[in-house]
């Protein structure tokens, strides 16, 4: 159980170059969200995916797309990358559901992706 | 609109000393809250969440949190802090569509 993997960890692009983040799950979660962590910012949010064959623009969408590919995966792409996409990419499965011990909702991060557009 | 907010960017504290990271929120409805930890160059990590139940929450390595509705706060604490846990600490909210709204974050330094 990997719970959720990204790659590549590192990136370096030059400006207009493109390329594509993949995420993969393998907790059988319904909902998958792409993040963006910048200093003094928290984390915001790109897109979002509820469920298979669904996406949701989030907080901060320009210059991404997404898809989801099935079930397990949720990939990122930059098709023109910039400077200012310059960041650290999270991405994140829900869990939700009812337990014993009551009503569950959390999401679990993958390790990220540091990319850097020069 | 719902949010999130961290007063302090960095917390200081001496090891075995009581620690708390403040954290407060604006929601509509019932809050869903969360507490993240992140260590350096890692992913976040969870710690606990408030949806129902006791305002005082225990989650992973010690750490509890204390819902307040009437001060609308989600304090972070810890009896006694260990060196170890000196990392970036996130608080989030839900909102209704299930997607989480994060503070800036606060770094928390542990000192031997």
């Amino acid at each position: 159980n990997a719970g959720v993997t990204q790659t590549p960890k590192f990136q370096v692009l030059k400006t207009g170059q493109s390329m594509t983040l993949q995420c993969a799950q393998d907790m059988n979660h319904n909902s998958m969200y792409w993040y963006r962590q910048d200093p003094g910012m928290g984390l915001r949010l790109i897109y979002y995916s509820a469920s298979e064959g669904t996406t949701d623009k989030g907080e901060v969408p320009n210059g991404y797309n997404v898809s989801r590919l099935n079930k397990r995966e949720f990939s990122l792409r930059l098709e023109s990358a910039a400077p200012s996409q310059t960041s650290v990419y999270f991405c994140a499965s829900r869990e939700t559901g009812t337990g014993f011990l009551g009503p569950t909702d959390t999401q679990y991060f993958g390790p990220g992706t540091r990319l850097t557009v020069l | 609109a719902q949010s999130v907010a961290q007063p302090e960017d960095q917390v200081n504290v001496a090891e075995g000393n009581p620690l708390t990271v403040k954290c407060t929120y604006s929601v509509s409805g019932n809050p869903y809250l969360f507490w993240y930890v992140q260590y350096p160059n890692r992913g976040l990590q969870f710690l606990l969440k408030y949806i129902t139940g006791d305002n005082l929450v225990k989650g992973s390595y010690g750490f509890e949190a204390e819902f307040n509705k009437s001060q609308t706060s989600f304090h972070l604490k810890k009896p006694s802090a260990l060196v170890s846990d000196s990392a970036l600490y996130f608080c989030a909210v839900r909102d209704w569509a299930g997607k989480l709204i994060f503070g800036q974050g606060t770094e928390l330094s542990v000192k031997p």
